[in-house]
């Protein structure tokens, strides 16, 4: 059984371009969540999406990002007009939801020049 | 109310000897409590979990105490050994609402051999 799938494993945009980053959850797993790892720091919540629904997404930027759980298909995360502060790595978690664990990918490593 | 405060940062274990990280949490509705370990590279791999209930969890070589009363918990891995060497991350989660994970800053282990 695969584990969650993240792509790309790392992405370089220049400032004031799109990026956007992927995720496939585990088989069988409906509940989506990404969260975002500065340099030293721990990881912090951005949002949780089930098929096509947005729960929380209380820890994104107001501004500029975005997500999506199709019905078909990986999430994505998107981010327009990228700046040097959005340079991080953006891990992606999938559960069965209720009370199961959340597993994660090895994340996207975002450089912004 | 959302924190989880996590310590030392860094830790330097001879191989053989007991590692010890604590977590504090302030949000009472927190019920479970996963600790994750992550090596360079990769994403935080889920290690053992805890829920309130019980003030012990033993898995192998890893045991989680939990102290509600002081909301306070911690990973003692005992027999350390040069492989676990990681950054070890713990959380808290409120289970059948927002589902996020409330993660500590993260604690950077080194066993020397």
């Amino acid at each position: 059984n695969a584990g969650v799938m993240q792509n790309p494993r790392h992405l370089v945009r220049r400032r004031g371009q799109e990026a956007r980053l992927r995720c496939s959850p585990m088989k069988g797993h409906s509940h989506v969540y990404w969260y975002r790892q500065l340099p030293e720091e721990g990881l912090k919540f951005m949002v949780y999406l089930q098929k096509e629904n947005i729960i929380d997404e209380s820890g994104m930027p107001k501004e500029r990002f975005s997500a999506e759980f199709p019905k078909e298909g990986p999430s994505i995360l998107r981010i327009q007009q990228v700046v040097r502060g959005d340079s991080a790595a953006y891990f992606c978690a999938s559960s069965p939801g209720g009370t199961q664990p959340q597993h994660f990918g090895d994340g996207t490593r975002l450089s912004i020049l | 109310q959302q924190q989880v405060k996590q310590s030392p940062q860094s830790l330097i274990v001879q191989k053989g000897g007991i590692s010890i990280i604590n977590c504090a949490y302030e949000n009472t509705a927190f019920d479970y409590f996963p600790w994750y370990q992550q090596f360079p590279g990769k994403g935080p791999a889920l290690l053992i979990a805890i829920r309130p209930d019980v003030s012990e969890k033993k898995e192998g070589r890893f045991t989680i105490s939990f102290n509600k009363s002081a909301k306070q918990f911690s990973l003692h891995i005992m027999d350390s050994q040069p492989g676990d060497s990681a950054t070890y991350f713990c959380a808290g989660q409120t289970q059948g609402g927002s589902e996020k994970l409330v993660f500590g800053k993260g604690t950077k282990l080194t066993v020397n051999p």
